[in-house]
């Protein structure tokens, strides 16, 4: 079965600095990816996703991700951070599951504050 | 517009009693899904539906029952609530052209508390 491990719970950077969110799976095939941000009371919304082609995949908000088979890794990647991603931020792994469906697997999410 | 709405956002209710939660997309999606997300903020996939029919259905109690009267709404009725039901419940959906390059627009979910 998929599983999705972000290492880390919680980090806290200061405006401007650079972030990275590690992401890592674990899937038999060739893995679908996604990072979602969730902000405080609201749903998900879809930062990037990756599917095959290109490692580097750019996403909304200035975000990247860099796909990385031999260490079976999706790390996000901003190289200025704003006040305004503070959110919880997830990595998820897709599976077929029959007709038009797939289930995503999420990891437990990563906590940023971000210090003004 | 709000592509996928959820209803109530809040609700708190007590043990034992029966609730709904009420899904709609206006994407034109053909498959929709439940997620449970727990006061440790994991997201767990319960239901999902495609074209009226269900297709995951994760290990659950038979408590929970998904219906979906139409392509646009999925509603998620809870039986016999428990304490342990508290939680953020969040509906999504997804073209559903068996592309696993879709993408599942999440909406903005229903904190429910059982006291």
């Amino acid at each position: 079965a998929q599983s999705v491990t972000q290492p880390d719970i919680h980090i806290t950077v200061s405006e401007g600095a650079s972030l990275e969110l590690r992401c890592n799976y674990s899937y038999g095939a060739t893995p679908y990816l996604f990072w979602y941000v969730q902000s405080p009371g609201q749903g998900l919304q879809l930062l990037l996703k990756y599917f095959s082609g290109d490692t580097l995949v750019q996403g909304i908000k200035g975000f990247e991700a860099e796909f990385k088979r031999s260490q079976s890794s999706f790390n996000l990647r901003k190289p200025s951070v704003h006040w305004s991603d503070a959110a919880e931020y997830f990595c998820a792994v897709a599976q077929r599951a029959g007709a038009g469906s797939y289930q995503l697997t999420f990891g437990k999410g990563t906590k940023l504050s971000v210090i003004p | 517009d709000t592509a996928v709405s959820q209803t109530p956002k809040y609700l708190v209710t007590q043990m034992g009693n029966d609730k709904s939660i009420k899904c709609e997309q206006n994407l034109g999606h053909d498959t929709m899904y439940w997620y449970k997300q727990d006061s440790k903020k994991f997201l767990k996939i319960m239901f999902s539906y495609n074209n009226k029919e269900l297709i995951i259905n994760e290990t659950v109690p038979n408590r929970f029952s998904p219906k979906s009267p139409d392509k646009a709404h999925l509603n998620l009725h809870i039986n016999s609530l428990e304490l342990g039901d508290s939680a953020v419940y969040f509906c999504a959906s997804s073209p559903g052209d068996s592309s696993l390059t879709d993408t599942q627009y999440f909406g903005p979910g229903t904190r429910l508390t059982v006291l």
